[in-house]
């Protein structure tokens, strides 16, 4: 069975500053995917990055980038010049295969402080 | 483009009752899959539907029904509710998948409230 673990239920980051998510996962594939979803109180998901198992370097989509670390099965989000739009419900999820169902973690909510 | 649509955005229904939640797939897609979300926690997967079969089933009682019509919408359908049934409930449309990725689009979810 899959699941995501993430042990940080809440963040908080100064504007303009660097902050980092965890999330660890477990899953019999050698094959799949992660993502990092958004969540704002619109409660509409929103993809902020993804990273397929296969490929060593490790994802970036501008100030988004992860740090993917297959062996030890750890996915963590970096964000850089953390934004006052970034704040929101941050969730990691896993999908072992494409078009299939996805699993969440618990989420993590960012607080962004001006 | 109107994305994943989904009605109503609220509902409050009463214990024992039925319900009935409705999901319009982003134009081109016809693979969907549901997802509850209870308050304070991350989705989880209840079922998906392609080519108006279930494909796959998470873990729900069979209380928890679907159904895909033939222009790819689908319903998700919740007998008998109890209070443990109140939540977000979250749509997600894509294409099937196979060798090349395909993203999942979410609709902004139904809320379920149960009395």
């Amino acid at each position: 069975a899959q699941t995501v673990t993430q042990s940080q239920p809440e963040m908080s980051v100064q504007e303009a500053e660097t902050v980092t998510l965890s999330c660890t996962y477990d899953t019999s594939e050698s094959d799949y995917y992660l993502f990092w979803y958004k969540q704002p109180p619109s409660r509409q998901m929103i993809l902020v990055i993804r990273q397929e198992a296969y490929k060593q370097q490790n994802a970036t989509e501008n100030r988004f980038s992860v740090n993917f670390q297959k062996a030890a099965k750890s996915f963590s989000l970096k964000i850089s010049d953390s934004q006052l739009g970034d704040a929101a419900m941050y969730f990691c999820a896993l999908q072992e295969t494409s078009g299939s169902r996805l699993t969440f973690g618990e989420g993590t909510q960012l607080t962004v402080n001006p | 483009d109107a994305g994943v649509t989904q009605s109503p955005t609220h509902l409050i229904k009463t214990r024992g009752q039925q319900v009935t939640l409705r999901c319009s797939p982003k134009s081109g897609h016809d693979t969907v899959s549901w997802y509850q979300q209870a308050l304070g926690q991350g989705p989880q997967f209840i079922f998906q539907y392609y080519e108006e079969e279930e494909r796959q089933r998470g873990n729900f009682p069979d209380r928890f029904s679907g159904h895909q019509f033939p222009n790819y919408s689908s319903e998700l359908n919740v007998n008998a509710l109890l209070l443990g049934d109140s939540a977000l409930y979250l749509c997600a449309s894509s294409l099937p998948g196979g060798e090349v990725w395909t993203e999942a689009f979410f609709g902004q979810g139904t809320r379920l409230t149960v009395v």
